[in-house]
Protein backbone atom coordinates (compact mmCIF):
# COMPACT_ATOMS: atom_id res chain seq x y z
CA UNK A 1 0.00 0.00 0.00
CA UNK A 2 1.73 3.30 -1.20
CA UNK A 3 2.09 6.01 1.86
CA UNK A 4 1.63 9.65 1.89
CA UNK A 5 2.96 11.39 -0.47
CA UNK A 6 4.30 14.78 -0.66
CA UNK A 7 5.88 17.69 -2.95
CA UNK A 8 8.16 19.19 -3.27
CA UNK A 9 10.51 17.57 -1.01
CA UNK A 10 12.68 20.95 -0.41
CA UNK A 11 11.97 24.72 -1.76
CA UNK A 12 13.89 27.67 -0.82
CA UNK A 13 11.94 30.42 -1.73
CA UNK A 14 12.56 34.08 -0.57
CA UNK A 15 10.90 36.92 1.87
CA UNK A 16 7.59 37.54 0.60
CA UNK A 17 7.05 34.96 -2.23
CA UNK A 18 4.58 32.38 -2.24
CA UNK A 19 4.73 28.61 -1.96
CA UNK A 20 2.33 25.65 -2.30
CA UNK A 21 2.83 22.15 -1.08
CA UNK A 22 0.89 19.06 -2.85
CA UNK A 23 -0.37 16.03 -0.53
CA UNK A 24 -1.96 12.55 -1.39
CA UNK A 25 -3.09 10.88 1.61
CA UNK A 26 -3.15 6.72 2.03
CA UNK A 27 -6.38 5.68 -0.24
CA UNK A 28 -9.29 5.07 2.10
CA UNK A 29 -8.16 7.69 4.29
CA UNK A 30 -10.63 10.54 5.28
CA UNK A 31 -8.63 12.54 7.88
CA UNK A 32 -5.94 14.58 6.11
CA UNK A 33 -3.83 16.83 8.16
CA UNK A 34 -1.04 19.79 7.89
CA UNK A 35 1.68 20.10 10.38
CA UNK A 36 4.17 22.66 10.82
CA UNK A 37 7.49 21.22 12.67
CA UNK A 38 10.36 24.02 13.51
CA UNK A 39 13.82 22.17 13.91
CA UNK A 40 14.41 20.55 17.43
CA UNK A 41 10.13 20.72 18.04
CA UNK A 42 7.44 18.41 17.84
CA UNK A 43 4.71 19.02 15.09
CA UNK A 44 2.46 21.88 15.44
CA UNK A 45 -1.33 20.94 13.66
CA UNK A 46 -2.30 23.76 10.94
CA UNK A 47 -5.47 22.03 9.90
CA UNK A 48 -7.29 19.13 10.17
CA UNK A 49 -9.79 17.67 7.01
CA UNK A 50 -11.81 15.11 7.56
CA UNK A 51 -12.97 13.88 3.49
CA UNK A 52 -13.58 17.52 2.06
CA UNK A 53 -14.56 19.79 5.27
CA UNK A 54 -12.45 21.53 7.89
CA UNK A 55 -12.70 19.71 11.48
CA UNK A 56 -9.91 22.00 12.87
CA UNK A 57 -7.53 25.51 11.44
CA UNK A 58 -7.23 27.39 14.96
CA UNK A 59 -3.60 27.52 14.85
CA UNK A 60 -3.33 28.12 10.84
CA UNK A 61 -2.36 31.81 10.53
CA UNK A 62 -4.98 32.36 8.46
CA UNK A 63 -4.00 35.96 7.16
CA UNK A 64 -1.20 33.87 5.36
CA UNK A 65 -1.87 30.43 5.04
CA UNK A 66 -4.65 28.73 2.71
CA UNK A 67 -5.49 25.04 2.54
CA UNK A 68 -7.99 23.03 0.66
CA UNK A 69 -8.96 19.90 -0.13
CA UNK A 70 -11.71 19.96 -3.07
CA UNK A 71 -12.29 16.48 -3.49
CA UNK A 72 -11.96 15.15 -0.28
CA UNK A 73 -8.69 13.51 -1.39
CA UNK A 74 -5.38 15.65 -2.54
CA UNK A 75 -4.35 18.27 -0.90
CA UNK A 76 -2.48 21.86 -1.02
CA UNK A 77 -1.64 24.11 1.49
CA UNK A 78 0.01 27.57 0.33
CA UNK A 79 1.63 30.57 2.28
CA UNK A 80 1.37 33.75 0.33
CA UNK A 81 3.37 36.25 1.43
CA UNK A 82 5.76 33.91 3.13
CA UNK A 83 7.94 35.52 6.36
CA UNK A 84 11.41 34.00 7.91
CA UNK A 85 9.68 32.12 10.62
CA UNK A 86 8.12 30.06 8.41
CA UNK A 87 10.90 28.28 7.66
CA UNK A 88 10.21 24.84 8.40
CA UNK A 89 9.36 21.40 7.42
CA UNK A 90 5.62 20.57 6.41
CA UNK A 91 4.30 17.40 6.97
CA UNK A 92 1.39 16.07 5.74
CA UNK A 93 -0.48 13.02 7.84
CA UNK A 94 -3.77 10.55 6.97
CA UNK A 95 -5.89 8.60 8.78
CA UNK A 96 -8.82 6.34 8.38
CA UNK A 97 -10.83 8.29 10.83
CA UNK A 98 -10.55 11.19 13.77
CA UNK A 99 -8.34 9.61 16.36
CA UNK A 100 -7.02 6.86 14.67
CA UNK A 101 -3.41 6.54 14.37
CA UNK A 102 -2.11 9.19 11.61
CA UNK A 103 0.61 7.96 9.07
CA UNK A 104 2.96 10.52 7.75
CA UNK A 105 4.79 11.67 4.16
CA UNK A 106 8.38 12.58 4.01
CA UNK A 107 7.65 16.06 4.39
CA UNK A 108 8.38 19.50 2.43
CA UNK A 109 11.75 21.21 4.01
CA UNK A 110 10.97 24.96 3.38
CA UNK A 111 13.46 27.99 3.95
CA UNK A 112 12.17 31.19 3.20
CA UNK A 113 15.50 33.41 2.79
CA UNK B 1 -6.00 20.58 29.31
CA UNK B 2 -4.33 17.91 28.03
CA UNK B 3 -0.35 17.69 28.14
CA UNK B 4 2.33 15.29 27.09
CA UNK B 5 5.30 15.08 29.15
CA UNK B 6 9.28 14.06 28.02
CA UNK B 7 11.63 15.41 30.50
CA UNK B 8 14.13 13.38 28.94
CA UNK B 9 15.53 15.69 26.32
CA UNK B 10 18.26 13.63 24.96
CA UNK B 11 19.62 9.77 25.64
CA UNK B 12 23.18 8.39 24.58
CA UNK B 13 23.72 4.55 25.02
CA UNK B 14 26.43 2.43 23.97
CA UNK B 15 25.03 -0.10 21.00
CA UNK B 16 23.22 -3.32 22.78
CA UNK B 17 22.10 -1.58 25.99
CA UNK B 18 18.41 -1.36 26.88
CA UNK B 19 17.10 2.35 26.81
CA UNK B 20 13.80 3.40 28.02
CA UNK B 21 12.34 6.71 27.03
CA UNK B 22 9.76 8.40 29.61
CA UNK B 23 6.09 9.65 28.94
CA UNK B 24 3.95 10.75 31.23
CA UNK B 25 0.10 12.55 30.06
CA UNK B 26 -2.14 14.94 31.50
CA UNK B 27 -6.27 14.37 29.99
CA UNK B 28 -9.60 14.79 31.66
CA UNK B 29 -11.24 12.34 29.03
CA UNK B 30 -12.52 9.05 30.29
CA UNK B 31 -11.28 7.59 26.79
CA UNK B 32 -8.05 8.32 25.02
CA UNK B 33 -5.49 7.12 23.43
CA UNK B 34 -1.43 7.13 23.20
CA UNK B 35 0.63 7.07 20.35
CA UNK B 36 4.58 6.76 20.06
CA UNK B 37 6.42 8.17 16.95
CA UNK B 38 9.75 7.73 15.65
CA UNK B 39 11.83 10.67 13.72
CA UNK B 40 14.87 9.08 12.27
CA UNK B 41 17.17 11.47 10.50
CA UNK B 42 15.69 11.09 7.46
CA UNK B 43 13.03 13.66 9.10
CA UNK B 44 9.69 11.36 8.30
CA UNK B 45 7.75 10.33 11.16
CA UNK B 46 6.78 6.82 11.44
CA UNK B 47 4.06 5.11 13.68
CA UNK B 48 5.24 2.61 16.15
CA UNK B 49 2.16 1.98 18.25
CA UNK B 50 -1.60 3.35 19.82
CA UNK B 51 -2.70 2.49 22.94
CA UNK B 52 -6.13 3.01 24.14
CA UNK B 53 -7.10 4.05 27.50
CA UNK B 54 -8.67 0.83 28.58
CA UNK B 55 -6.13 -1.82 27.93
CA UNK B 56 -3.49 -1.69 30.15
CA UNK B 57 -1.74 -4.73 29.07
CA UNK B 58 1.88 -4.30 28.22
CA UNK B 59 3.08 -4.51 24.35
CA UNK B 60 5.83 -6.08 22.87
CA UNK B 61 7.13 -6.08 19.64
CA UNK B 62 10.51 -7.45 18.42
CA UNK B 63 13.07 -5.52 20.71
CA UNK B 64 10.52 -2.42 21.26
CA UNK B 65 7.96 -2.76 24.80
CA UNK B 66 5.87 -0.94 26.59
CA UNK B 67 4.35 -0.43 29.77
CA UNK B 68 1.04 1.75 30.16
CA UNK B 69 0.44 2.83 34.40
CA UNK B 70 -3.02 4.34 34.28
CA UNK B 71 -1.90 4.66 37.70
CA UNK B 72 0.95 6.90 37.48
CA UNK B 73 -0.01 8.20 33.89
CA UNK B 74 2.82 7.18 32.21
CA UNK B 75 3.36 5.62 28.57
CA UNK B 76 7.23 4.33 28.48
CA UNK B 77 8.34 2.93 25.85
CA UNK B 78 11.48 0.52 26.27
CA UNK B 79 14.11 -0.63 23.28
CA UNK B 80 16.05 -3.52 24.51
CA UNK B 81 19.29 -4.53 22.91
CA UNK B 82 19.69 -1.36 21.18
CA UNK B 83 21.02 -0.95 17.54
CA UNK B 84 22.57 1.85 15.86
CA UNK B 85 19.41 2.01 13.72
CA UNK B 86 17.36 3.37 16.88
CA UNK B 87 19.21 6.18 16.25
CA UNK B 88 16.12 9.11 16.18
CA UNK B 89 14.10 11.32 18.11
CA UNK B 90 10.71 9.75 19.63
CA UNK B 91 7.55 11.08 20.03
CA UNK B 92 5.57 10.33 22.40
CA UNK B 93 1.38 11.49 21.84
CA UNK B 94 -1.83 11.73 23.15
CA UNK B 95 -5.89 12.44 22.20
CA UNK B 96 -8.49 12.17 24.11
CA UNK B 97 -12.23 11.80 23.11
CA UNK B 98 -12.76 15.77 23.57
CA UNK B 99 -11.72 16.81 20.33
CA UNK B 100 -8.90 13.81 18.99
CA UNK B 101 -6.21 16.31 18.21
CA UNK B 102 -3.13 15.18 18.74
CA UNK B 103 -0.97 16.57 21.49
CA UNK B 104 2.72 16.23 21.19
CA UNK B 105 5.35 15.97 23.66
CA UNK B 106 8.55 17.81 23.04
CA UNK B 107 10.74 14.59 22.08
CA UNK B 108 13.70 12.73 23.28
CA UNK B 109 16.46 12.48 20.94
CA UNK B 110 18.29 8.94 21.27
CA UNK B 111 21.79 8.32 20.32
CA UNK B 112 23.06 4.56 20.19
CA UNK B 113 26.78 4.61 19.58
CA UNK B 114 28.59 2.08 18.42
Amino acid sequence: EAGVAQSPRYKIIEKRQSVAFWCNPISGHATLYWYQQILGQGPKLLIQFQNNGVVDDSQLPKDRFSAERLKGVDSTLKIQPAKLEDSAVYLCASSLTVGDEQYFGPGTRLTVT
Amino acid sequence: AQKVTQAQTEISVVEKEDVTLDCVYETRDTTYYLFWYKQPPSGELVFLIRRNSFDEQNEISGRYSWNFQKSTSSFNFTITASQVVDSAVYFCALSGDSNYQLIWGAGTKLIIKP
